[in-house]
């Protein structure tokens, strides 16, 4: 079963401008990742924040997590063309780290 | 340092075959997960080696079973294949006693069921 739901399901984005993808979950959690996926190959790890923050950063890319609302936004700032990909969130949940538990993720287009 | 390498990259089998994929580590990591990646779909989750043993296993059918090795690689093993088999197969890899919620991932390998 799924357990984020992304959204917007696609986005197409000029090269410059922002993007932002949103993920939403059902169950409590430890902490949640973000992941990019080019042309349907491996999974690259991007962040993660746990559950007791609420706002995490790395290089252009900016992580919020709202607990309260089981919600999370992943903000790429100043994208570029090579950002294309598809982008997944995945959760824990509390209690059983062993798994992780996966949306349906953000095609994401940065035309040139 | 070599990331996780999953083989063969693509495979194409008939219904009812059986086939066997396979999946070596992050050098430096003991744990290996498998997920199933249907198109268009996120990663379902199939199960955790750890120890050379199933630790964790999501929703799936008794078709579908791994090994672990010494050397920590695994194989997923689907037997008597379904055209609903069809997807990408993705091993990652991590360490029990280090920060095992961020997983490394192999390139994956393409499985058609014609």
């Amino acid at each position: 079963s799924q357990q984020g739901e992304e959204d917007p399901q696609a986005l197409s984005i000029q090269e410059g401008e922002n993007a932002t993808m949103n993920c939403s979950y059902k169950t409590s959690i430890n902490n949640l990742q973000w992941y990019r996926q080019n042309s349907g190959r491996g999974l690259v790890h991007l962040i993660l924040i746990r559950s007791n923050e609420r706002e995490k950063h790395s290089g252009r890319l900016r992580v919020t997590l709202d607990t309260s609302k089981k919600s999370s936004s992943l903000l790429i700032t100043a994208s570029r063309a090579a950002d294309t990909a598809s982008y997944f969130c995945a959760t824990d949940s509390a209690g059983n780290n062993r798994k992780l538990i996966w949306g349906l993720g953000t095609s994401l287009a940065v035309n040139p | 340092d070599a990331g996780v390498t999953q083989s063969p990259t693509h495979l194409i089998k008939t219904r009812g075959q059986q086939v066997t994929l396979r999946c070596s580590p992050k050098s430096g990591h003991d744990t290996v997960s498998w997920y199933q990646q249907a198109l268009g779909q996120g990663p379902q989750f199939i199960f955790q080696y750890y120890e050379e043993e199933e630790r964790q296993r999501g929703n799936f059918p008794d078709r579908f079973s791994g090994h672990q090795f010494p050397n920590y690689s695994s194989e997923l093993n689907v037997n008597a294949l379904l055209l609903g088999d069809s997807a990408l197969y993705l091993c990652a890899s991590s360490h029990q006693a280090g920060p095992k919620e961020k997983l490394f991932f192999g390139s994956g390998t393409q499985l058609s069921v014609l």
